[in-house]
């Protein structure tokens, strides 16, 4: 099993859509979440950090739930622009802190 | 240009040759991560650093990838005897331990891309 599981997508959606994304991690003793964004032939960057309480940034809504291991994130009012492959990370203690992606999520928003 | 960056950005070997490749991460950063990735898959973790430490390899860190820090800024990540399933987009990032032990999110240079022929 791997340790961060997504959705395996793709999603396509139509603009304006309210899409969510899930995300599960195995190992309890993970510290801290992130959902990272990534676009085609480019490198991961951050979206947004997950919180325990949740989060919000705009049009985006991110859920921890430490008790299932599971993450997720909300996307409203879909825009073209959010077209992309959306990556949950995981920072673990191994010992040292260890940075683990999912596979990533493939987002297709479409006018 | 402060952020983490790599070098080359695209190499092209031939089978058995060795290629090494370049990271500078962003100056403040302690932690430097080396990962892998090719199409349609997130990134795989191979190795990380705290300072010039080497803290932990993944197993699919063979016995021909090697990768340094010497004086825990810049890292090189060596493959010898190359093969074509080697061919990836091999990323590096950064990132700070933070308050509380907390590392702050990873920074990801824009990759380098080799192509084993």
């Amino acid at each position: 099993r791997k340790e961060v599981e997504q959705d395996p997508g793709p999603f396509n959606v139509p603009e304006g859509a309210t899409v969510a994304f899930n995300c599960t991690y195995s190992n309890s003793a993970s510290q801290s979440f992130f959902w990272y964004r990534q676009d085609c032939r480019k490198e991961p960057k951050l979206l947004m950090s997950v919180y325990s309480s949740g989060n919000e940034d705009g049009r985006f809504t991110a859920q921890l739930n430490r008790a299932s291991q599971y993450i997720s994130l909300l996307i409203r009012d879909s825009k073209l622009s959010d077209s992309a492959t959306y990556l949950c990370v995981v920072n673990k203690n191994t010992g040292g802190f260890k940075t683990i992606f999912g596979a990533g999520t493939r987002l297709f928003v479409k006018a | 240009d402060t952020g983490v960056s790599q070098d080359p950005r695209h190499k092209i070997t031939k089978r058995g040759q060795n290629v090494t490749f370049r990271c500078d991460p962003i100056s403040e950063h302690n932690r430097l991560y080396w990962y892998r990735q090719t199409l349609g898959q997130g990134p795989e973790f191979l190795t990380y650093f705290q300072n010039e430490a080497q803290l932990e390899k993944s197993r699919l860190l063979s016995d021909r990838f090697s990768a340094e820090r010497p004086k825990g800024s810049f890292s090189t990540l060596e493959i010898q005897r190359t093969e074509q399933g080697d061919s990836a987009m091999y990323l590096c990032a950064s990132s700070s331990t933070g308050a509380g032990r907390m590392d702050t999110e990873a920074f990801f240079g824009q990759g380098t891309r080799l192509t084993v022929v």
